[in-house]
Order: C-alpha cells, then structure tokens, then sequence
C-alpha cells in the first residue's frame, strides 16, 4: 500500500532532550516536505526537499534540522526541544512540488 | 509577506446546497495552488489542483476558480454532502518549490 509513515504518533517529552521523528515513504517520491500545525494558524511549512541531499526552508524552520540521505526518509531533528514546539507535525511526499502531496497521519508532540 | 487567507473561518451550508470557500493569495509569482481537506485526526488529502495557466479545473463534483487578476482562488462543491464536513485549506506553490497553506475554513454541513 503506498503510503507515508510517521513515528512516534505521540511523544511527550521535556526541554531540550534531543528527539527524531521519523518519515518514510514508499511511493519514490522526490519531494518531501514537514510541516506544523497549530490551532488558527492552519499548517506552515517546516522545511522541504525536492531531491535527495538537497533541503530547504520553509516558513518556520528555527528550532528544527532535516536530512535527506536516501529518497525515502526524511527525519526531523529537534536538537534542544522547547515548549513552543508543541504541536502537531505532518510529513508529505509527492512526486515533485507540482504534484499533490500525500501526508502522513500525523505525530503530536508535547514539550513539557 | 507572502500569505494565503480564507475569507471565513466557517461555512455553514444546508446538505444537497452548493458551497463555495474562498481564498486570497498576496504572491503574484506563485504558479500552482492546491485544494486539501482534512478530517478530524487526520492528515490533509488532496481534493483538485490547478496551474496558474488555468482559470478553471473540474473534478467529481469540485470545481477550482482562479482569478490572477485579484489573486483569488475558490473551490466549489456541488450538492454538498455530510461526508463534506471537514476543514477545507488551499495553499500555493511559490516559485522556489516552498508551500504556503491557508488558515482554513471549517465546512459544516446542516442535514
């Protein structure tokens, strides 16, 4: 089934413990994107990739690191995690930033 | 800034009536926007696109205006339906491959 995976679905954690959510896909898409939503603020991009080893930001990246080693995966670092990174995360993957996007379910993550 | 809006937070529509959600988008450069809906708990699916070459796209009862001239984007849903209830977000592709959603606005369909 072609799909995008995200893990952890829920983590709580504490200020600055180092965490990765994962991102995976199976569709050999070469865009990948992440993205954050919060309540009235609709979903804002995070950073993107369009091939692999090459990333971007986007709208709000302070605070998060990215990699692209391989097309399929496209982690999210938080080094030093702050309560203002509550939130809920989507991972998205299309064939190119023309294309539509197929989000992951979604991980929600609280900073504590 | 670049930003993308809906004109309202929440469209309340009778079931079996049309509903039209807008969109004002301020990146003239931008050449691609996108029609997502969410459910509840889930992630954004994709409804209709369409290239800022087009003003119009149809799809099974959704249809996409965009007007470049005042930066403007709508979906319509024709004969909304129950399932329609959902929080209905566009978003545009600035020329750099970045994407720009929208705040959204919140269908609720009326039986």
């Amino acid at each position: 089934e072609a799909q995008v995976t995200q893990n952890p679905r829920y983590l709580i954690t504490v200020t600055g413990k180092k965490l990765t959510v994962t991102c995976s896909q199976n569709m050999n898409h070469e865009y990948m994107s992440w993205y954050r939503q919060d309540p009235g603020l609709g979903l804002r991009q995070i950073y993107y990739s369009m091939n692999v080893e090459v990333t971007d930001k986007g709208d709000v990246p302070e605070g998060y690191k990215v990699s692209r080693k391989e097309k399929r995966n496209f982690p999210l670092i938080l080094e030093s995690p702050s309560p203002n990174q509550t939130s809920l995360y989507f991972c998205a993957s299309a064939w190119e930033s023309y294309n539509e996007q197929f989000f992951g379910p979604g991980t929600r993550l609280t900073v504590l | 800034g670049e930003s993308v809006g809906l004109h309202l937070p929440t469209l309340s529509v009778q079931e079996g009536d049309n509903s039209i959600i807008n969109c004002a988008y301020s990146n003239s450069a931008s050449d691609y926007f996108i029609w997502y809906k969410q459910e509840s708990g889930k992630g954004p699916q994709f409804i209709i696109d369409i290239r800022s070459n087009m003003d119009k796209r149809q799809g099974q009862r959704v249809t996409v205006l965009l007007n470049k001239t005042v930066k403007h984007l709508s979906l319509q849903i024709a004969a909304t339906q129950p399932g329609d209830s959902a929080v209905y977000f566009c978003a545009e592709r600035s020329n750099t491959g970045k994407l720009i959603f929208g705040q959204g606005t919140t269908l609720q369909v009326k039986p």
